[in-house]
């Protein structure tokens, strides 16, 4: 099982406010991601990380930002959110190779009212 | 650019039923990984197998099992004799080689009914 945390799990906020995601792991990983979640439901990469000071932006633009000060910390942030923010918001992480498969947490709900 | 395509939206059987979830992905890497993720109405990800490019033997645990054909792009799954605790949405996932993210497909939203 995997040991990979986000809180909150449901956050409701109102427009222009600055929220942050948090996400940690136990498991030691150097990999991290954060996906965004549609209504529709397809996953999209916004963000990764192969380690400590290390981010890169995913496949789909995202306004929001990321750091990893911390091996087992990646926290995700919107300086300014929107409804259009609103979404499900997952972490991931996993093992040093691409043959390694991601352990994903909980899940963050967010709506932007 | 890599693809993964579940046609499928959902799925409604009976419970008992055998029921098999279709995949097709699209890449040019000759060394990739195929992944299976089933997400129940709580909203986690949870891993369920991952299959290796240059691998093709077909897998089965207990129930399920997976048929991956390199010849056809395809990767499906199979559950046999359903429960309603396999009611889920399930995704099919790709990561070629020197990919750091995973390319997902929509997903199947299996409805199990007793």
């Amino acid at each position: 099982e995997a040991d990979i945390y986000q809180t909150p799990r449901y956050l409701v906020i109102g427009t222009g406010k600055k929220i942050t995601l948090e996400c940690s792991q136990t498991m030691g990983h150097d990999k991290m991601y954060w996906y965004q979640q549609d209504p529709g439901m397809e996953l999209h990469l916004i963000h990764y990380s192969y380690g400590v000071n290390s981010t890169e932006k995913g496949d789909l633009s995202s306004e929001s930002t990321v750091s990893r000060i911390r091996t087992e910390h990646f926290p995700l942030t919107l300086e300014s959110a929107r409804p259009s923010h609103t979404s499900q918001y997952l972490c991931a992480s996993s093992g040093p190779g691409e043959y390694y498969e991601q352990y994903f947490g909980p899940g963050t709900r967010l709506t932007v009212t | 650019a890599q693809k993964v395509t579940q046609a499928q939206t959902e799925i409604s059987v009976v419970e008992k039923e055998d029921v098999t979830l279709d995949c097709v992905y699209e890449t040019r890497d000759t060394t990739y990984y195929l992944f299976w993720y089933k997400q129940p109405p709580s909203g986690e990800l949870v891993f369920l197998i991952r299959r290796n490019s240059f691998d093709e033997q077909n897998e089965i645990s207990g129930r399920y099992s997976w048929n991956f054909q390199k010849s056809t792009s395809s990767f499906n799954f199979t559950i046999t004799a359903s429960q309603v605790v396999d009611s889920a949405v399930y995704f099919c996932a790709l990561r070629g080689g020197g990919a750091d993210g995973l390319t997902f497909g929509k997903g199947t939203h299996l409805i199990i009914q007793p």
